[in-house]
């Protein structure tokens, strides 16, 4: 099973800046099977990006996604305050194996 | 628009069942497969189970398998999943997720989540 890892844990920034999310695999990842959700306290998660690239209808242009292989990005263009939040990439590895990141948490 | 309501949560002792009910509306139910994903406050979400469109295909995850089962009527627009033998790793907020397009491999809608707590 493929192990996706989250880097920071934590990224404290102030609106206005620039994000970089990371999301590293335990092994070679389709670039066509990697997303990326937003999930708010007492939310459930938000589908942003998908195929690695490829923004969900209606998320922000300032959302992108990036990566390939094993390393994978999501980037937030001047962060708003409505994205402090966390996020979860996810993997999908074929039969039964759907696996997410343990979560990075985008704070003021 | 897509709108996916859980229910069924609640405090059951280990070693119990509990069913759980999804409820569908906005998209064309019977063309898309569906699932179950779970979450303990605070972790990262973990995948329970996945039903195709049409019932006849059903995969699992390996810490319930045998245990967990994924059932939906096309009918009436709903997606059950009935919860057996449980123990307290099984405690966590649990959300239908609608899988994406042909392949299913996201999930682009989910519920609003019910908690299930497994407690002596």
């Amino acid at each position: 099973e493929i192990a996706l890892t989250q880097s920071p844990g934590t990224l404290p920034l102030s609106p206005g800046e620039r994000a970089t999310l990371s999301c590293r695999a335990s092994q070679s990842v389709s670039g066509d099977s990697l997303a990326w959700y937003q999930q708010k306290p007492g939310q459930a998660p938000r589908f942003l990006i998908y195929g690695a690239s490829k923004r969900a209808p209606g998320i922000p242009a300032r959302f992108m996604g990036n990566g390939s292989g094993t390393d994978f990005a999501l980037i937030i263009d001047r962060v708003e305050a409505e994205d402090f939040a966390v996020y979860f990439c996810q993997q999908y590895g074929g039969s039964a194996m759907y696996t997410f990141g343990q979560g990075t948490k985008v704070e003021i | 628009q897509v709108h996916l309501v859980d229910s069924g949560g609640g405090v059951v002792q280990p070693g119990k069942s509990l069913s759980l009910s999804c409820a569908a509306s906005g998209f064309i139910f019977g063309s898309y497969g569906m699932h179950w994903v779970r979450q303990i406050p605070g972790k990262g979400p973990e995948w329970v189970a996945r039903i195709s469109y049409d019932g006849n295909s059903k995969e699992y995850a390996g810490s319930v398998k045998g245990r967990f089962t994924i059932s939906r009527d096309n009918s009436e627009n709903m997606m059950y999943l009935l919860m057996d033998s449980l123990t307290t790793e099984d405690t966590a907020v649990y959300y239908c997720a609608k899988g994406t397009g042909a392949s299913g491999r996201y999930f682009d809608h989910w519920g609003q989540g019910t908690l299930v707590t497994v407690s002596s």
